[in-house]
């Protein structure tokens, strides 16, 4: 069975600084994608980034970063310069390629402090 | 911009009183997905449309139903709704499979409550 693992529920961190979310996954799939989707409370779940299986460069999209360890299966989230507006339930996913089914984490509820 | 629109944003019904949640895309995306998700929970595929072929979940109650007549709209329709439906339901979208990891776009959702 594939999983999708985030063991933290809750964090917070101030404003400007650094937060590294985790997120671990269990596949026998050697092809995959991994996902970071981030949804603020009641708007719209969008997409923050991805992840190739295939690739070992750790995907980067402007403040947020992944520290992607195939053979750990983790897939970690680097939020940098934290800013208010990150507040947001934040969920890991992952597809396998062979099923085409996005599989979601628990979520971590993440808060910034002014 | 091109998106995932659904309406209503909040919808209220009565205990067994048949209601339909309404999504559609100006994406022109092949696929369309209804997911259920409940409070700081993740959320469940109900089932998904890829293109006119519509793919249901093993453990999707029958309660559930979808329509999905042209490629811009996708309905969720819940025959005989329980308290346990209440929850917010969320359409999305990919360009074709997510075979090849292809993201999903989400809607804002509707968040339905039962009466």
């Amino acid at each position: 069975a594939q999983t999708v693992t985030q063991s933290q529920p809750e964090m917070s961190v101030q404003e400007a600084e650094t937060v590294t979310l985790s997120c671990t996954y269990d596949t026998s799939e050697n092809n995959y994608y991994l996902f970071w989707y981030k949804q603020p409370p009641s708007r719209q779940m969008i997409l923050v980034i991805r992840q190739e299986a295939y690739k070992q460069q750790n995907a980067t999209e402007n403040r947020f970063s992944v520290n992607f360890q195939k053979a750990a299966k983790s897939f970690s989230l680097k939020i940098s310069d934290s800013q208010l507006g990150d507040t947001a339930m934040y969920f890991c996913a992952f597809i396998a390629s062979n099923t085409g089914k996005l599989i979601f984490g628990q979520g971590t509820t993440l808060q910034v402090k002014p | 911009d091109a998106m995932v629109i659904q309406n209503p944003r909040y919808q209220v019904t009565q205990f067994g009183k048949p209601v339909t949640l309404s999504c559609s895309q100006t994406l022109n995306h092949n696929v369309m997905y209804w997911y259920q998700q409940k409070s700081s929970q993740a959320p469940k595929l109900l089932f998904h449309y890829y293109d006119k072929d519509f793919n249901n979940e093993a453990d999707t109650p029958d309660n559930f139903q979808s329509r999905r007549p042209n490629t811009s709209f996708c309905f969720l329709d819940i025959r005989s709704p329980g308290l346990g439906d209440a929850a917010m339901y969320l359409c999305a979208t990919s360009r074709d499979s997510v075979l090849g990891g292809q993201p999903q776009h989400f809607g804002d959702g509707t968040r339905l409550s039962i009466l």
